[in-house]
């Protein structure tokens, strides 16, 4: 059974990073290609980052907005993709995702920007 | 970048009524290559996340009921839910991943009438 876990959220200053995991899971990872998503408390949903696998030289993809603050990262021997945020601002605030090739979801984890 | 227009926001129905959601893409998600519309549509129930109903516009995933019909070509696609069940209520959204960055409409709530 595919299973994604994404922890490392919380409440956080603007101007400050924080680093989310997002653990994985019932696949072969290292094959896998991997995407951040997040949702807005209005709902909206916002594709962020896409990381490719090993034998796609590890291409990576980013919504400009966030290109140069957001990292997206992987540790195949972990099964894990990461995404480091910098810089944050009160707009990030949102629920963040990570999914496998955009077919499967983890329950996310809720990021909050506020002074 | 791609803009998805998607139509109705939201939408009351009965069950066993047959509801469809619209998605116009700002351009064409159809692959020369491969003749796939790189449209997906996905179903968030309340304090879950989405889960993908139809991808490559037309192809149930595996294990979604045989009442959800994806179609279209181009740049206007269709989710059709044929006789709605009370579990059916939920938010649904598209999704083009024909090109970067990968874009979502606004959504369509379902709502019981």
């Amino acid at each position: 059974e595919v299973q994604l876990v994404e922890t490392g959220g919380g409440l956080v200053q603007p101007g400050n990073s924080l680093k989310l995991s997002c653990a994985t899971s019932g696949f072969t990872f290292s094959t896998a290609w991997m995407n951040w998503i997040r949702q807005t408390p209005g709902k909206r949903l916002e594709w962020l980052a896409q990381i490719e696998d090993k034998s796609n030289n590890y291409f990576i993809s980013y919504l400009e907005s966030v290109k140069g603050r957001f990292t997206i990262s992987r540790d195949d021997s972990k099964s894990s993709v990461y995404l480091q945020m910098n810089n944050l601002k009160e707009e990030d605030t949102a629920i963040y995702y990570c999914t496998l090739t955009l077919a499967y979801w983890g329950q996310g984890t809720l990021v909050t920007v506020s002074s | 970048d791609i803009v998805m227009t998607q139509s109705p926001f939201s939408l009351a129905v009965s069950e066993g009524e047959m509801v469809t959601i619209n998605c116009k893409s700002s351009q064409s998600l159809l692959s020369s290559g491969n003749q796939k519309n790189y449209l997906a549509w996905y179903q968030q129930k309340p304090g879950q996340s989405p889960k993908l109903l139809i991808y490559y516009a037309s192809t149930r995933q595996s294990g979604v009921p045989d009442r959800f019909i994806g179609s279209g070509s181009g740049t206007d696609f269709t989710l059709t839910i044929s006789d709605v069940q009370a579990e059916d209520l939920a938010d649904y959204y598209c999704l083009q991943h024909y090109s970067y960055p990968y874009t979502f409409g606004a959504g369509t709530k379902l709502e019981l009438k």
